[in-house]
């Protein structure tokens, strides 16, 4: 099966500076990876994804970059708020199944 | 749209007790729900695929008497914790996603279950 790699575990970052969080996969028929944020005691939101057949996505402060031959794919969120300050898991999902595999999550801390 | 609706948010109860936790899409049908369980500080673990009018898949480890799940609508899944112990104590949170090939998963907000 899939095993999805999360780094690092934590982070901190000053505000208005850039944080990456970086996520690598075994399985390479995954195509799909998604990125959600949780916030203490809350659901997980998906923030951005990004599918195998594309290297960059961007929705305003936040990108996903993927790396097919390298199997591993990476959060960037630049001009980093106090809100952006949570848990953020990467996943994957094998093609044909609906599953996903989430990372260990990393807890990125703002520093105003 | 795209709202999973998860209820109830949080149950103390004593151990011995059943406790029914319930999974609504709201805007969208979803042939297929998930279960997780989240321990504090850490990730995400699957304990269950739920199929509309069929059994459940469970992820090895998972108890199947334990953590009975049913799905008996287009909208709706159940998990039902029996004889709940104190270790069984946990966030509970399910998932589905539109009966579309390749649709993102949405999440419930999920149950805090507490064994005294």
């Amino acid at each position: 099966g899939e095993n999805v790699e999360q780094h690092p575990s934590t982070l901190s970052v000053q505000e208005g500076d850039s944080a990456v969080i970086k996520c690598t996969y075994s399985d390479s028929a995954s195509n799909y990876f998604p990125w959600y944020k949780q916030e203490l005691g809350k659901r997980p939101q998906l923030i951005i994804d990004i599918r195998s057949n594309v290297g960059e996505k961007k929705d305003q402060r936040i990108a996903v970059t993927l790396n097919k031959t390298a199997k591993h794919f990476s959060l960037h969120i630049t001009e980093t708020q106090p809100e952006d300050s949570a848990v953020y898991f990467c996943a994957a999902r094998i093609f044909g199944n609906e599953k996903l595999t989430f990372g260990t999550g990393t807890r990125l801390t703002i520093i105003p | 749209g795209a709202v999973v609706s998860q209820h109830p948010s949080w149950v103390i109860c004593k151990s011995g007790t059943s406790v029914k936790i319930e999974c609504r899409s709201l805007d969208f049908q979803a042939t297929t729900m998930f279960w997780y369980r989240q321990f504090p500080k850490q990730s995400l673990m699957l304990m269950a695929t739920s199929n509309e009018g069929s059994k459940a898949t469970y992820e090895q480890g998972v108890e199947k008497d334990k953590f009975l799940i049913n799905h008996a609508s287009l909208t709706l899944s159940t998990l039902t914790v029996t004889s709940a112990h104190p270790e069984d104590s946990s966030f509970y949170i399910c998932s589905a996603s539109q009966d579309r090939v390749g649709q993102p998963q949405h999440f419930g907000d999920g149950t805090r279950l507490s064994i005294l």
